[in-house]
């Protein structure tokens, strides 16, 4: 089955700076890339997805961008404010099958003012 | 915005009692799935439904049950609740299109088996 990592686990930037953070997953089949923010007692948001007929996908401050070839996807936020930090969290899904979300196991991201 | 809720949102109980922890969506989505997420953040998936009558059993091993009467209901049962069952419990929904889709998550349910 598909298996997800994601680093690093714990990531502290300085307000105004970028943040990256990366998955690799396993299964060359997965075509479906979405990113999940969850903040402090509440559960996760999506904030932005790819799919795999797509190399790159903006929205504002935030980016994605996929490598099929070597498997791996990761999340840019720019110009990173406060109210960034939170739980990020990649998952991978196939469109085939069961379509299950295989989550990555999160980082979390911390804004210093 | 989605409109998935869960109550109760926070639930301290003894040790062998039966509790039932409640989702409901009203987006008319067919897909709906329970996620256990522990202090380490890790979301594992425990059950799911394709829709009325469907359901399956996540990654996770759980002790949980689930039922899915109606679209937009998709209650888990812990029959006997013990200390190892205290965690987080998200309920989530997607439609049903063929492809992949959006997971819609709910706020949680954190639980203290005690």
């Amino acid at each position: 089955g598909e298996n997800v990592e994601q680093h690093p686990s714990t990531l502290s930037v300085q307000e105004g700076d970028s943040a990256v953070i990366k998955c690799t997953y396993s299964d060359s089949a997965s075509n479906y890339f979405p990113w999940y923010k969850q903040e402090l007692g509440k559960g996760p948001q999506l904030i932005i997805d790819i799919r795999s007929n797509v190399g790159e996908k903006k929205d504002q401050r935030i980016a994605v961008t996929l490598n099929k070839t070597a498997k791996h996807f990761s999340l840019h936020i720019t110009e990173t404010q406060p109210e960034d930090s939170a739980v990020y969290f990649c998952a991978a899904s196939r469109a085939q099958g069961a379509q299950k979300l295989v989550f990555g196991q999160g980082t979390r991201l911390t804004i210093n003012p | 915005e989605a409109d998935i809720y869960q109550t109760p949102r926070y639930l301290v109980i003894g040790t062998g009692k039966k509790i039932t922890l409640e989702c409901s969506q009203t987006m008319g989505h067919d897909k709906m799935y329970w996620y256990q997420q522990d202090p380490g953040m890790e979301l594992h998936l425990i059950h799911y439904s394709y829709g009325v009558n469907s359901t399956e059993k996540g990654d996770l091993s759980s002790e949980s049950t689930v039922s899915r009467i109606r679209t937009e209901h998709f209650p888990l049962t812990l029959e006997s609740a013990r200390p190892s069952h205290t965690s987080q419990y998200l309920c989530a929904s997607s439609e049903h299109r063929g492809r992949a889709e959006t997971q819609y998550f709910g706020p949680g349910t954190r639980l203290l088996v005690l």
